[in-house]
């Protein structure tokens, strides 16, 4: 069964750029018919969406992080990326990678999440 | 993007049903028949509950149901179990190509 294990630094100072990856195991990146996103949750608030891929490469963001994301995937490797640049302490949250099915709203599997604390 | 607006708690007894109100405009719940409810225990990550406005995954009870009527979209729960006290978001697509979730809600199995 497919199954999604984010990772990468727990700390990040502040300005710098915060990287994220997301193995995915028991099925293909590469599959047709999904997306692959990223979803942070700040501590004691609520989810918030920050972007998506498609398989075929096409990328959707949150029109107020637009700016500062970068998403990718590494078919090779079978991992998701995400990049978020220029961080502050409002970047400070647990981020989940999740597959959306496509013509769908359904994020149908999630990671467990990993949380990034932005300090100096 | 604005959030959409949920209660920030409910409440219920065992048994009772209780409803779940997400409110957006027309260019996210109101236009879209691409509403989600996620269900999110302490420390765990959400797991989808209703997608589509009324779609059920299978393996999720019938006691969960959904709705939408212009741009407010509704999760209901009836004979409330105790396992189900947890956060509830709802989530819609948007007419920027993105997605949007609710603040969230609270759900309490009194």
């Amino acid at each position: 069964q497919l199954q999604l294990q984010e990772s990468g630094p727990g700390l990040v100072k502040p300005s710098e750029t915060l990287s994220l990856t997301c193995t995915v195991s028991g099925g293909s990146i590469s599959s047709s018919g999904y997306y692959w996103g990223w979803i942070r949750q700040p501590p004691g608030k609520g989810l918030e969406w920050i972007g998506n891929i498609y398989y075929g490469g096409s990328t959707y963001y949150n029109p107020s992080l637009k700016s500062r994301v970068t998403i990718s995937v590494d078919t090779s490797k079978n991992l998701l990326s995400l990049k978020l640049s220029s961080v502050t302490a409002a970047d400070t949250a647990v981020y989940y990678c999740a597959r959306r099915i496509s013509g769908s709203g359904r994020m149908d599997v999630w990671g467990q999440g990993t949380t990034v604390t932005v300090s100096s | 993007q604005s959030a959409l607006t949920q209660p920030a708690s409910v409440s219920g007894s065992p048994g009772q049903s209780i409803t779940i109100s997400c409110t957006g405009t027309s260019s996210d719940v109101g236009g879209y028949n691409y509403v989600s409810w996620y269900q999110q225990h302490p420390g765990k990550a959400p797991k989808v509950m209703i997608y589509d406005v009324s779609n059920r995954p299978s393996g999720v009870p019938d006691r969960f149901s959904g709705s939408k009527s212009g741009n407010t979209a509704s999760l209901t729960i009836s004979g409330l179990q105790a396992e189900d006290e947890a956060d509830y978001y709802c989530s819609s697509y948007t007419s920027s190509s993105s997605w949007v979730f609710g603040g969230g809600t609270k759900l309490t199995v009194l």
